[in-house]
């Protein structure tokens, strides 16, 4: 069992450039998050989506956009990357939509820097 | 609005010592209460939770009692160990939104 599969494990990547970062749960959880880990600030939620066909808004969305086609994938896509898009990017999901109740578990992480 | 707050790191240790991670929260109602571990090139995974208060989370050695008197739901382990080191993350669960906020992490160095 893989469990969360994120990729790629690390991207360096140019200003302007759109990038898509991947990640696949194979636990059939409903509810996945993206979120940002910066130096100092903690983990932020970008997006998340509660089942299949639904996204919502975190604390930090501007710049990006995702999609849940179907309940194992969902991918971050940065339309247009800017340096401060530099960051470690976890994907996590958890079996309930009751997201602050319900253990969430995280990918291994893609390391992005955007020059 | 909820918000958490952790010591700042890095916390360094010998091994076999008694370690302490302070944790308080702000938050309207009553929150979950969750230990967040980040081992080096890892992502993060639940170490421990309370869910009300009075509640005593406890796994691997690791403790935290949720003191609603005192906001605070600190992080103990009696003996750490050198593969301990890592980053630990406090976090409560937002009741608005049922969303995690997350503490900005405390680094734990354990030495032989």
């Amino acid at each position: 069992i893989a469990g969360i599969t994120q990729a790629p494990t690390s991207q360096i990547l140019a200003a302007g450039r759109r990038m898509t970062l991947r990640c696949t749960q194979d636990m059939r959880h409903n509810a996945m998050y993206w979120y940002r880990q910066d130096l100092g600030l903690g983990l932020r939620l970008i997006h998340y989506s509660n089942t299949a066909g639904t996204t919502g808004k975190g604390e930090v969305p501007d710049g990006y956009s995702v999609s849940r086609a179907n309940t194992d994938d969902f991918p971050l896509t940065l339309a247009s990357a800017v340096p401060s898009q530099t960051s470690v990017y976890f994907c996590a999901s958890s079996d309930s939509a009751e997201q602050g109740l319900d253990t969430q578990y995280f990918g291994p992480g893609t390391r992005l820097t955007v020059l | 609005g909820d918000s958490v707050t952790q010591m700042e790191g890095p916390v360094t240790l010998s091994e076999e010592a008694f370690l302490t991670i302070n944790c308080t929260y702000t938050a309207t109602g009553y929150p979950s209460l969750f230990w967040y571990v980040q081992y080096p090139g890892e992502g993060l995974q639940l170490l421990l939770k309370a869910t009300k208060a009075d509640d005593k989370g406890s796994n691997k050695g690791f403790e935290a009692t949720y003191r609603k008197e005192t906001t605070s739901f600190h992080l103990e382990k009696g003996s750490v160990q050198v593969s301990d080191s890592a980053v630990y993350f406090c976090a409560l669960s937002d009741l608005s939104n049922d969303k995690l906020i997350f503490g900005t992490g405390t680094r734990l160095q354990v030495f032989p």
